[in-house]
């Protein structure tokens, strides 16, 4: 089955800082990529649609100076936290939508900012 | 506009009973339905989908769906609970007339306890 990768898997850093999480589909190609964050117990959040070659879409109240993405080729995209503060700590988790579009999730990335 | 539903926030059921888990759904056209389960600290897993075709499902791990279109639901089910099925469900849903890469809806999830 498709496999999504994420890392790191789990980053401290401290606050003004920039962190770098990267998605990876590992054994097929990935147009579109979704970033979703997700607060403890509860559900999932859409960031944005990260886009090969082009520009990501951000969903509506999402900064896109801070969350910046880049999806540079059709196995990887990225998700920079730009002056990581600890409002921003949280769980960060990539997806890629397979055949039949159903979305194949990378494990998740835990960012916390001290 | 899309939209899913699942009206409980928990389940509780005993060990080895029978479990359902609730979904409703709306979308205008036809939809395409998912069921997903996160473990704890961990990314979420595909459980089963509905494209077309036969209303239930047969997923992973013992657990199917059956998809009612008059009341636009999508129940997850399964004979005989297991304690290690405690974990997060999310169903998810898109329109038939969506592009591939279109987002799909998620609803906010239910945690589903299996008591030994």
């Amino acid at each position: 089955g498709a496999v999504v990768s994420q890392h790191p898997s789990w980053v401290i850093c401290k606050s003004g800082t920039s962190v770098k999480i990267e998605c990876r589909s590992l054994d097929f190609q990935a147009t579109t990529m979704f970033w979703y964050r997700q607060f403890p117990k509860q559900s999932l959040m859409l960031m944005a649609t990260s886009n090969e070659g082009s520009k990501a879409t951000y969903e509506q109240g999402v900064e896109k100076d801070k969350f910046l993405i880049n999806h540079a080729s059709l196995t990887l995209s990225t998700l920079t936290v730009t002056s990581a503060h600890p409002e921003d700590s949280s769980f960060y988790i990539c997806s890629a939508p397979g055949q039949w579009w159903e979305q194949y999730f990378g494990p998740g990335t835990r960012l916390t900012v001290t | 506009a899309q939209s899913v539903a699942q009206p409980e926030d928990q389940v509780n059921v005993a060990e080895g009973n029978p479990l359902t888990v609730k979904c409703t759904y709306s979308v205008s056209g036809n939809p395409y339905l998912f069921w997903y389960v996160q473990y704890p600290n961990r990314g979420l897993q595909f459980l089963l989908k509905y494209i077309t075709g036969d209303n239930l499902v047969k997923g992973s791990y013992g657990f199917e769906a059956e998809f009612n279109k008059s009341q636009t639901s999508f129940h997850l089910k399964k004979p005989s609970a297991l304690v290690s099925d405690s974990a997060l469900y999310f169903c998810a849903v898109r329109d038939e007339g969506a592009n591939r890469d279109d987002k799909i809806i998620f609803g906010k999830g239910t945690r589903l306890h299996i008591l030994p």
